[in-house]
């Protein structure tokens, strides 16, 4: 079956270091892969959108890998601030069965101390 | 702009009694809809979703159902709740230029 995994423990890192947060996948041919970030009690917030055909993708501080390959996507926070504590959530879309559909990792959380 | 409503908030209900929480988007047509259900530190479990009004898949078997009366109204039900319905329910819309998915505020329910 389709299965995403992301780092299962919480991330802590401190203020002004680079966050890079892991998302493997098995069982799945993606089209694309986002991420969104998290708060808590909040709704998910879209961050990014990767294709199938892109290595990598930037956004401000944000920067995303995409290797088919090894079947795996990285998540990059740049210069982190306190601000950035969320959980990150990536999720996979766009194979042929699965129409407009996406499927979520359980996500990353991620703490910066200041 | 477009916009995505959710309400209520929060609810609690008791077991056995309905259920209908209401998903509206504003600001453009035929977008896809979905609900989804997060259980506390986990993923996001989707339930359905809706590529067009009275269009509905459901994705998990379930004591719960949809509607899709209109084109920007997607509506989640259930004649009687069970205990494991509680969760964290998210409404979500597809079809914008960014590619991503816009979630609502989510409606945490509480079935007691």
């Amino acid at each position: 079956s389709q299965k995403i995994e992301q780092n299962s423990e919480a991330l802590n890192i401190q203020e002004g270091k680079t966050a890079t947060l892991t998302c493997n996948y098995t069982n799945y041919s993606p089209a694309y892969l986002q991420w969104y970030r998290q708060d808590p009690g909040r709704g998910p917030v879209f961050l990014l959108l990767i294709r199938e055909n892109e290595k990598e993708k930037r956004k401000e501080r944000l920067k995303v890998t995409f290797d088919t390959t090894l079947k795996q996507s990285l998540f990059h926070i740049t210069a982190s601030q306190p601000a950035d504590s969320a959980t990150y959530l990536c999720a996979l879309g766009g194979q042929a069965s699965s129409a407009s559909k996406i499927i979520f990792g359980s996500g990353t959380r991620l703490s910066i101390r200041p | 702009s477009q916009t995505i409503h959710q309400w209520p908030a929060t609810l609690v209900q008791p077991v056995g009694s309905p259920l209908s929480l209401e998903c509206t988007v504003e600001g453009t047509s035929n977008p896809n809809l979905y609900w989804y259900r997060q259980a506390a530190g986990r993923g996001l479990q989707l339930l359905f979703y809706s590529v067009g009004i009275g269009q509905i898949s459901s994705e998990v078997p379930q004591n719960l159902s949809a509607s899709r009366p209109q084109d920007r109204q997607f509506i989640l039900s259930s004649k009687k709740l069970l205990l494991s319905d509680s969760g964290f329910y998210l409404c979500a819309w597809s079809g914008g230029s960014t590619g991503g998915y816009t979630f609502g505020s989510g409606t945490r329910l509480t079935v007691v």
